[in-house]
């Protein structure tokens, strides 16, 4: 099975710091994605890679970045966190072939205080 | 552009009776549909996918949904509910490249004893 991990479940960080969340994929995924999800907007795409050290932007970037330095690493930096930032967060991978679907973490719930 | 609409924020059932979950798709190319569901705290996970072919498409913990083309939908059913089955379901579109998704705004199931 395919396993994407988030590296944390629970994250709390004050206005105007610097927030990294990891994700990390074993199955060889060349596409990873980062998403935020939100009471009744569902799931937003921040950014997206679809291979190493490639980056696209997605629907909502602003304030946001990203880093692809490894194939099974996607990390999403906050660079100011700002409290509107509060949110789920959710990474996901597919392969680039095909019709395949995504394939998530359990999402890390970052709190900005 | 692609883009999905689901009917009803929040769907309650009685345990037992017939779930039905509404999901309507619009995509300027011949489009994959998902549907995803998501318990509290977790991920999402992959309940079921239309590519192509057979438009009656069969899925986990015995949910299925119909592609119909004519009327852009890519409804959710299962002929009888189970307490386990409350959860939050999305409705995915892919029509882009980088197997890029596009996700309804989600259904929160509640099932009743």
């Amino acid at each position: 099975d395919v396993k994407v991990t988030q590296s944390s479940r629970y994250l709390v960080k004050r206005t105007g710091e610097k927030v990294f969340l990891e994700c990390v994929q074993d199955m060889d995924h060349e596409n990873m994605f980062w998403y935020r999800q939100d009471p009744g907007l569902g799931l937003r795409l921040i950014y997206f890679s679809y291979d190493v050290k490639m980056k696209e932007k997605g629907d909502i970037p602003e304030g946001y970045s990203v880093s692809r330095e490894k194939k099974e690493r996607f990390s999403l930096i906050l660079e100011s966190a700002s409290t509107n930032q509060t949110s789920m967060y959710l990474c996901a991978s597919t392969e680039s072939q095909g019709n395949q679907p995504q394939h998530f973490g359990d999402g890390t719930r970052l709190s900005i205080l | 552009a692609q883009s999905v609409t689901q009917l009803g924020s929040h769907v309650s059932v009685s345990e037992g009776a017939l779930v039905l979950l509404r999901c309507n798709y619009s995509s300027s190319v011949p489009p994959y549909l998902f549907w995803y569901v998501q318990y509290p705290n977790q991920g999402l996970q992959l309940l079921l996918k239309y590519t192509t072919g057979a438009t009656l498409v069969k899925g986990i913990n015995g949910f299925e949904a119909e592609f119909k083309k004519s009327e852009t939908s890519f409804h959710l059913t299962k002929p009888s509910a189970h307490m386990s089955d409350a959860a939050e379901y999305f409705c995915a579109v892919m029509a882009g490249g980088y197997q890029k998704v596009t996700f309804g705004t989600g259904t929160k199931l509640q099932v009743i004893p």
